[in-house]
C-alpha cells in the first residue's frame, strides 16, 4: 500500500519567515495530494490540495508544489504569522479510492 | 447548516467493556471514515464506508467494527476495549473519491 513520509516533524520559525514542509510518497499511481491543518485541540481542516495534472498551486500565502518524477510534494507558507502555528498533515490518494494515507505530521511553531 | 458531529466528546471506560462512538453527518455524503490519532503516528484509518451496507477495513482495524445502516451515521464499536485503544478518534466524510474529507470534532477515549 501507499506510504507517506513527512519532514520535518517539528519546525520553528520567526514571524515573517517562510516555512517549507516536505512529503514523499511511494505509490506512483497516487494523483491527489491534500494538506490539512490541525490547531491544538481542534479537528483537521483542508487548507490546500493539488492533483497530479498540475505542478504548483497557490492560495494567498500558501502554495503546494508537486514533483511526480521524484514522488514528492511540498507545502510552502510565506510571511508566516503566529496563527499559522499548528500541526500540518500531508496525504495522498489515487483515482478510484476515497481513502487517504497521511504523513505523521509537522508541528509548526511561529514565534512573534 | 450541514455538519458532522461526534458523541460523546470524551469517554472513560474500563478494559474489556464494549464502547460505541457515534458519528453523524448531514451532508448526505456517501463516504465516511474513522481515524485514530496518536502522538507520533498521525492519522491512521480504522474503517471506512462507501455507502449504505458497505464497510471496509483500514490500516488498524483489529478490535474495531462499524456498520452503515443509513447515509448519515457510521458508529464505531470497540468490542472489548483495551488500554492500547486509548486515543483521539475522528470521524470524517466526503462526497466521493479525491474529494475533501470533512472531519468531526473528535472523541477522546481513555481505557483504564
Amino acid at each position: 500500500g501507499e506510504n507517506v513520509e513527512q519532514h520535518p516533524s517539528t519546525l520553528s520559525v520567526q514571524e515573517g519567515d517562510s516555512a517549507v514542509i516536505k512529503c514523499t510518497y511511494s505509490d506512483s499511481a497516487s494523483n491527489y495530494f491534500p494538506w490539512y491543518k490541525q490547531e491544538l485541540g481542534k479537528r483537521p481542516q483542508l487548507i490546500i490540495d493539488i492533483r497530479s495534472n498540475v505542478g504548483e498551486k497557490k492560495d494567498q500565502r500558501i502554495a503546494v508544489t508537486l514533483n511526480k518524477t521524484a514522488k514528492h510534494f511540498s507545502l510552502h507558507i510565506t510571511e508566516t504569522q503566529p496563527e499559522d502555528s499548528a500541526v500540518y498533515f500531508c496525504a495522498a490518494s489515487k483515482s478510484g479510492y476515497s481513502t487517504l494515507t497521511f504523513g505523521k505530521g509537522t508541528m509548526l511553531l511561529v514565534s512573534p | 447548516d450541514a455538519e458532522i458531529t461526534q458523541s460523546p466528546r470524551h469517554k472513560i471506560t474500563e478494559t474489556g467493556r464494549q464502547v460505541t462512538l457515534a458519528c453523524h453527518q448531514t451532508w448526505n455524503h456517501n463516504n465516511m471514515f474513522w481515524y485514530r490519532q496518536d502522538l507520533g503516528h498521525g492519522l491512521r484509518l480504522i474503517h471506512y464506508s462507501y455507502g449504505v451496507q458497505d464497510t471496509n477495513k483500514g490500516e488498524v482495524s483489529d478490535g474495531y467494527s462499524v456498520s452503515r445502516s443509513n447515509t448519515e451515521d457510521l458508529p464505531l464499536t470497540l468490542e472489548s476495549a483495551a488500554s492500547s485503544q486509548t486515543s483521539v478518534y475522528f470521524c470524517a466524510s466526503s462526497v466521493g473519491a479525491l474529494d475533501t474529507q470533512y472531519f468531526g470534532p473528535g472523541t477522546r477515549l481513555t481505557v483504564l
